[in-house]
């Protein structure tokens, strides 16, 4: 089945305790990315990635990481959470970012929660 | 600015036709997007409608854009409580890649 793996469900940490967050799909895509959702705000974008090795900021980067050492995985990586990074994040995929009208796939989100 | 701009909350009863209204800022957008999502789930695509069109029917759904108004509707006939969920529009930017804003969401509840 195709699909985008997100792990944990759920996450609550403590602040400064570094975490990474999991996602891995199994569709041979090029383009991931990662995003936050927040009450009233959406779906903001924080760090994308169009092929291997290659990582882009999206609109709210701070605080995060991402590596692309293989084409099927994009870790999210906090080195030091802070409270304001409790969030709900999904991670996305799709086969090529060129097209506009490529469908994304998500994930089925994180729910982190940083006390 | 780059908002897109939704309502937060629809309420209708079972069987009545829903819509759920968008506004977007960038007249470039090439695709407009509807996505939905189910609680404890991520979002699925439902349908999207390039720019140059005006209407898009799918089954049940219907998408109207008015580009002069940067106006996008989604229209669910005979609404089923199976479609209670967030909807989210979203407007795709051209420049390297497919950049996706999306709206704050709207809730939409049915009730019997």
């Amino acid at each position: 089945e195709a699909q985008v793996t997100q792990n944990p469900r759920y996450l609550i940490t403590v602040t400064g305790k570094k975490l990474t967050v999991t996602c891995s799909q199994n569709m041979n895509h090029e383009y991931m990315s990662w995003y936050r959702q927040d009450p009233g705000l959406g779906l903001r974008q924080i760090y994308y990635s169009m092929n291997v090795e290659v990582t882009d900021k999206g609109d709210v980067p701070e605080g995060y990481k991402v590596s692309r050492k293989e084409k099927r995985n994009f870790p999210l990586i906090l080195e030091s959470p802070s409270p304001n990074q409790t969030s709900l994040y999904f991670c996305a995929s799709s086969r090529s970012p060129g097209q506009s009208n490529e469908k994304l796939f998500f994930g089925s989100g994180t729910q982190l929660s940083v006390l | 600015g780059e908002d897109v701009e939704q309502s937060l909350f629809l309420s209708v009863r079972e069987g009545d036709s829903s819509v759920i209204n968008c506004t977007y800022t960038d007249s470039s957008s090439t695709y407009l997007y509807w996505y939905k999502q189910e609680p404890g789930a991520g979002l699925q695509l439902l349908t999207y409608i390039f720019s140059n069109m005006d209407m898009k029917q799918d089954q049940r759904l219907t998408v109207l854009l008015n580009k002069k108004d940067k106006h996008l509707s989604l229209r669910i006939a005979d609404t089923q409580t199976g479609d209670s969920a967030i909807y989210f529009c979203a407007e795709s930017r051209s420049g390297g890649y497919n950049k996706l804003i999306f709206g704050a969401g709207t809730r939409l509840a049915v009730h019997p």
